[in-house]
């Protein structure tokens, strides 16, 4: 069965602090993975896109690393600010050829930043 | 256009009612999804189309959900005699199937609450 899991499950950092949040997935094919912000009470917005042969990917502050041998992929945030708490998803697609059952979500990072 | 809107944003009913839900995706996109998502966990499928054909549902999308998209623009769910357990974020997404990513766009979500 495909999974997805993150880690940690919550996380409290100080405002300009630097974060890493963590995936490992058991996905198989893999397609892609995915790097979701959601603020509370809002849908996801993505961040950052993978595929097999790309192992960094930078937007802003935010760097995704992915390793398809170990099937792990980090979320690094730097000089965290405000506006980066929020719920950070992992989701990993298989090559089931984009239907709906090709995503698995894990439950999220719950991020939060304090002044 | 400004990417996937839902309607309402937040709904309140008491046990035993109908709601509607409905969402407008991203106007060149013919995929659409719905999801579920409750607090602290990740989106979970319901249902897909692919234009005006519902081609999936999950097995969470009981008797009581259904889902139209009858002209494969906007999207309609409907759930009947609503349950304390039907109270969740409904997610909306969309995708272009025709340029191989199916990168899903999400909604802001309708915050259902059953009392």
């Amino acid at each position: 069965k495909n999974q997805v899991e993150q880690s940690p499950q919550s996380l409290i950092i100080l405002e300009g602090k630097n974060c890493t949040l963590q995936c490992n997935y058991t996905v198989s094919p893999f397609s892609n993975l995915r790097w979701y912000k959601q603020d509370t009470g809002r849908g996801p917005v993505s961040l950052t896109i993978m595929t097999f042969s790309e192992n960094t990917k930078s937007n802003g502050r935010y760097t995704a690393t992915l390793d398809a041998d170990t099937k792990q992929s980090s979320l690094h945030i730097t000089a965290s600010q405000l506006s980066d708490s929020a719920s950070y998803i992992c989701v990993v697609t298989d090559y089931s050829g984009g239907g709906a059952d090709g995503l698995t979500f894990g439950k999220g990072t719950h991020l939060i930043i304090q002044p | 256009d400004t990417g996937v809107s839902q309607d309402p944003r937040h709904k309140i009913t008491k046990r035993g009612q109908n709601v509607t839900f409905r969402c407008d995706p991203i106007s060149e996109h013919n995929r659409l999804y719905w999801y579920r998502q409750t607090l602290g966990q990740g989106p979970e499928f319901l249902t897909y189309f692919q234009n005006e054909a519902q081609l999936e549902k999950s097995r969470l999308l009981s008797d009581r959900f259904s889902a139209e998209r009858p002209k494969g623009s906007f999207s309609t769910l409907e759930i009947q005699r609503t349950e304390q357990g039907d109270s969740a974020m409904y997610l909306c997404a969309s995708s272009f199937s025709g340029g191989g990513s199916y990168e899903q766009y999400f909604g802001p979500g309708t915050r259902l609450t059953v009392t």
